[in-house]
């Protein structure tokens, strides 16, 4: 079955350096991914879509990787702020149908000034 | 506008009771979502509704029913509760309900059950 791994330690930055957060997914080929960011005691609202054939996506300071060969998104994020602090998960559309997706657990970032 | 909206916002139920969890959205989408989220679990999908009047299980359906009452409005009941459906519940809507589409999320409610 899917199965999508986002590193459940919570990744720890200073402010101004480059986060980078990992989505591993297995057993399935999603032509597409996205990336949804959730603060404390909030619904996750969502950030960016990349596609398999777009490679890199980029939206002001973040920017998503999609490796089809290794199975991974990487989500990073330049120049840190401490308001970036927050859950970050991926979601992968359902093998078996087009209209659902599945969520990773999340990575939480902290970001320290 | 709201976008989408959630009560109550914080129960604690014993086990047993039943409680039904509102959700109603104003952007016009056809698509609804209920997910439970647990610590370590990522939030998983418990029933969807694709358009008005139509309704599916998800990963985790046991234990809930799931009323679309109109094309704004998706209620999630819980007949007679139990600990283990302590979580945080969000629900969700989209335009057409294609995984590819944003996904807006409500505010969340908190569920305890004793």
């Amino acid at each position: 079955s899917q199965k999508i791994e986002q590193n459940s330690e919570a990744l720890n930055i200073q402010e101004g350096k480059t986060a980078t957060l990992t989505c591993n997914y297995t057993n399935y080929s999603p032509a597409y991914l996205q990336w949804y960011r959730q603060d404390p005691g909030r619904g996750p609202v969502f950030l960016l879509l990349i596609r398999e054939n777009e490679k890199e996506k980029r939206k002001e300071r973040l920017k998503v990787t999609f490796d089809t060969t290794l199975k991974q998104s990487l989500f990073h994020i330049t120049a840190s702020q401490p308001a970036d602090s927050a859950t970050y998960l991926c979601a992968l559309p359902f093998s078996g149908g087009y209209n659902k997706l599945i969520f990773g657990a999340g990575t939480r970032l902290a970001v320290h000034p | 506008n709201a976008g989408v909206t959630q009560t109550p916002k914080f129960q604690v139920l014993k086990t047993g009771q039943s409680m039904t969890l509102q959700c109603a959205q104003d952007m016009n989408h056809n698509s609804m979502y209920w997910y439970r989220q647990d610590p370590g679990m990522g939030l998983r999908l418990i029933y969807y509704s694709a358009s008005e009047g139509t309704t599916d299980k998800g990963e985790v359906p046991n234990g809930y029913n799931v009323s679309r009452l109109n094309k704004r409005e998706f209620s999630l009941r819980l007949e007679s509760a139990a600990p283990s459906q302590t979580s945080v519940y969000f629900c969700a809507s989209s335009e057409t309900g294609r995984s590819w589409e944003t996904q807006y999320f409500g505010p969340g409610t908190r569920l305890l059950v004793l």
